[in-house]
């Protein structure tokens, strides 16, 4: 079946400036994950979702993150005044279950997006 | 809170030989699980294999196996017979089994470069 996928692939953008990623987990997945991986760093969670819910939000760097998953499917990744720090790939995984006893509960990522912030 | 150390630099082996990657790791939860991933150019993280802390057998998954060593820390990836196509970095990443929280926590990766 379809993966985690990603859009966009790739985002350039102005300090300043507005921007919006989004993930589409596996089809059946109940939770979601955001991280941010800078070069030659492994991926750092940002935010978790359980449905709709934003069940972790404590990795999150500032008040001008903030993610949404309203019909517990799709999520957005919403970074306001970017800032040339904010320059990283952001990854999307999901699980089919989370914190459920017995399950590994495997996160499969998707491709990334690429936000260079000029 | 839970940390992953991953320092072994660059590896380098020949193609159709074994190749032992390092982690070692540390945490408060009683009940945990280990992961690898692997990461070609292409940006994707891909699962690899996983490990229960309460898990009696060592993971294995095709060519991959775990070395899971409780009492020093460690759980180290083990892939034989490389292929040209495993060179990638390869991240270790752990996560507390209890409570609902499944977040990872990623070490900084190693790369993994293999010789025809």
């Amino acid at each position: 079946g379809a993966g985690v996928s990603q859009t966009p692939s790739n985002k350039v953008t102005e300090k300043g400036k507005y921007v919006e990623l989004r993930c589409d987990p596996i089809s059946g997945h109940t939770a979601l994950y955001w991280y941010r991986q800078s070069l030659g760093q492994g991926p750092e969670f940002l935010i978790y979702f359980q449905g709709t819910g934003a069940a972790d939000d404590s990795g999150l760097p500032n008040d001008r993150f903030f993610a949404v998953r309203p019909e517990g499917s799709v999520s957005t990744l919403k970074i306001q005044r970017t800032e040339r720090g904010d320059s990283a790939v952001y990854l999307c995984a999901s699980s089919l279950t989370a914190g459920v006893v017995g399950s590994t509960d495997t996160q499969y990522f998707g491709p990334g997006t690429r936000l260079t912030v000029l | 809170a839970q940390k992953i150390t991953q320092t072994q630099p660059g590896m380098f082996v020949q193609e159709k030989e074994a190749v032992t990657l390092d982690c070692t790791y540390d945490t408060s939860d009683p009940s945990y699980g280990l992961f690898w991933y692997k990461q070609p150019s292409s940006g994707e993280m891909i699962f690899l294999i996983y490990q229960g802390s309460y898990d009696q057998q060592n993971a294995t998954e095709g060519r991959y196996s775990l070395n899971f060593q409780k009492a020093r820390k460690s759980a180290n990836l083990v892939i034989s017979a490389s292929q040209l196509g495993d060179s990638a970095m390869y991240f270790c990443a752990m996560r507390a089994i209890t409570g609902a929280n499944s977040k990872l926590t990623f070490g900084k990766g190693i790369t993994l470069s293999v010789r025809p």
